[in-house]
C-alpha cells in the first residue's frame, strides 16, 4: 500500500543551522507530494507541495525535491531560525477519480534554540 | 474570512457519552475530511465527503459517523464514546481533487 516515513525526531538544532527532515514514500504511479507544519497549538498548514518527478517545491526558504529514482521528498532548510520550531510533517495524496486522500508520515518535531 | 474553524476546542467525555463535533469552512471547498492525530501515529483519516450529501469511510472509521447537510459543514459524531477515542481531530476542506487542504486548529477530545 501507499506510505510514508519520515525520520524521527525531535531534531534539535542551533539558530542558523542548515536543517535536513528526510522523508520518503512508497506509492503505486505517480503521487504528489507535500510538506505540512503544525506550530504549537495549531492546525496543520501547507508548506510546500511538488506534483510531478524533479519539481522543487519552495516557500519560506525550505524547499524539498521530488525524487523519484530515491522515492523521496527531503525537506532543507540552508538557516533556521527559533520560529520554525514547529512540527513537520511529510504527506502523499494518490487520489482516485473522486478524492484526494492524503497520507502521512508520523511527524518530525524540531527544535531550534538561540 | 475565516476558512476553516471547528468547535469546540476541548472536551471532556465519560465512557459512554455521545457527542458532535462541529466543522465549518467559508471558501466554498467541495471536499471535507475528518482526520484523527495520535503520538507517533501522525493523521489518520476518519471520513469524508466530496460533496454535500456525500459520505465515505475513511482508514479508521469504526465507532465514528459523519454527515453532510450542508456544503459548508461536516460533523463527527461519536455515538459512546471509548477511551481509545481520546485524541486530537483535525477538519480540513479542499476545492477540488489534488488540491491543497486547509486544516482547521483542531478539537482535543479525553474521553475518562
Amino acid at each position: 500500500g501507499n506510505s510514508v516515513t519520515q525520520m524521527e525526531g525531535p531534531v534539535t538544532l542551533s539558530e542558523e543551522a542548515f536543517l535536513t527532515i528526510n522523508c520518503t514514500y512508497t506509492a503505486t504511479g505517480y503521487p504528489s507530494l507535500f510538506w505540512y507544519v503544525q506550530y504549537p497549538g495549531e492546525g496543520l498548514q501547507l508548506l510546500l507541495k511538488a506534483t510531478k518527478a524533479d519539481d522543487k517545491g519552495s516557500n519560506k526558504g525550505f524547499e524539498a525535491t521530488y525524487r523519484k529514482e530515491t522515492t523521496s521528498f527531503h525537506l532543507e532548510k540552508g538557516s533556521v531560525q527559533v520560529s520554525d520550531s514547529a512540527v513537520y510533517f511529510c504527506a502523499l495524496t494518490r487520489g482516485s477519480y473522486n478524492t484526494d486522500k492524503l497520507i502521512f508520515g508520523t511527524g518530525t518535531r524540531l527544535q531550534v534554540f538561540p | 474570512n475565516a476558512g476553516v474553524t471547528q468547535t469546540p476546542k476541548f472536551r471532556v467525555l465519560k465512557t459512554g457519552q455521545s457527542m458532535t463535533l462541529l466543522c465549518a469552512q467559508d471558501m466554498n471547498h467541495e471536499y471535507m475530511y475528518w482526520y484523527r492525530q495520535d503520538p507517533g501515529m501522525g493523521l489518520r483519516l476518519i471520513h469524508y465527503s466530496v460533496g454535500e450529501g456525500t459520505t465515505a469511510k475513511g482508514e479508521v472509521p469504526d465507532g465514528y459517523n459523519v454527515s453532510r447537510l450542508k456544503k459548508q459543514n461536516f460533523l463527527l459524531g461519536l455515538e459512546s464514546a471509548a477511551p481509545s477515542q481520546t485524541s486530537v481531530y483535525f477538519c480540513a476542506s479542499s476545492r477540488q481533487v489534488g488540491e491543497t487542504q486547509y486544516f482547521g486548529p483542531g478539537t482535543r477530545l479525553l474521553v475518562l
